[in-house]
């Protein structure tokens, strides 16, 4: 079956400090990649995707890649912000024509002033 | 605001009891998502719609669970004879497939409701 699996938290981190979040994955076919972020007190929204292998997905600061050879799709951002703290969901949808969402459990940034 | 909205955003009942959630989804948007999220964990698929028609239900989704989607805008979740196992966040989402070879379309989430059964 299809399968996410996220670097374990919590993460804090100083302000300004580099930030990577693991993200493996297995599935079937040739799946989409997501993040999604979860803000205190709001719903998932996007931050970034990549729908194929070596494709670069970016936002806000954030990239990710998409390593088919490696089943990953690590978060990364070079200075983070205390606006930056919330929960990060690494998700896939497994292939063409099916957008169900699979997630990971989520890691929780913490980023300190 | 024109996003996603989920109601009510929190629910306690009593375990034997019924419920029943609303989703109200982005107005244009033809796909409708039900998600459910426990305590520490990510959100897992539940069931979704195309317009009215339900397309794909999730084994997690038992026969006490029911959802609906009458007039291609809003949806309910029914939960019948709630157990305690069922206190979590659910979620809905939406997307707008415009045509079946643009994928994957982006999901919108509200806020959720949480259930708490006693």
């Amino acid at each position: 079956g299809n399968s996410v699996t996220q670097m374990e938290g919590p993460v804090t981190l100083s302000e300004e400090a580099f930030l990577t979040i693991n993200c493996t994955y297995t599935a079937t076919g040739y799946p989409s990649l997501f993040w999604y972020v979860q803000y205190p007190g709001e719903g998932l929204q996007l931050l970034l995707k990549a729908t194929k292998a070596d494709d670069k997905g970016s936002n806000k600061g954030f990239e990710a890649t998409y390593r088919k050879e490696t089943t990953s799709f690590h978060l990364e951002k070079g200075s983070v912000q205390v606006s930056d703290s919330a929960v990060y969901f690494c998700a896939l949808t497994p292939y063409f024509g099916n957008e169900k969402l699979t997630f990971g459990t989520g890691t929780r940034l913490t980023i300190i002033p | 605001d024109t996003g996603v909205s989920q109601n009510p955003r929190h629910k306690i009942t009593k375990r034997g009891q019924n419920v029943t959630f609303r989703c109200d989804p982005i107005s244009e948007h033809n796909r409708l998502y039900w998600y459910r999220q426990t305590l520490g964990q990510g959100p897992e698929f539940l069931t979704y719609f195309q317009n009215e028609a339900q397309l794909e239900k999730s084994r997690l989704l038992s026969d006490r669970f029911s959802a609906e989607r009458p007039k291609g805008s809003f949806s309910t979740l029914e939960i019948q004879r709630t157990e305690q196992g069922d206190s979590a966040m659910y979620l809905c989402a939406s997307s707008f497939q415009l045509n079946s070879q643009i994928w994957p379309n982006e999901q919108f989430f509200g806020p959720g409701t949480r259930l708490t059964v006693l």
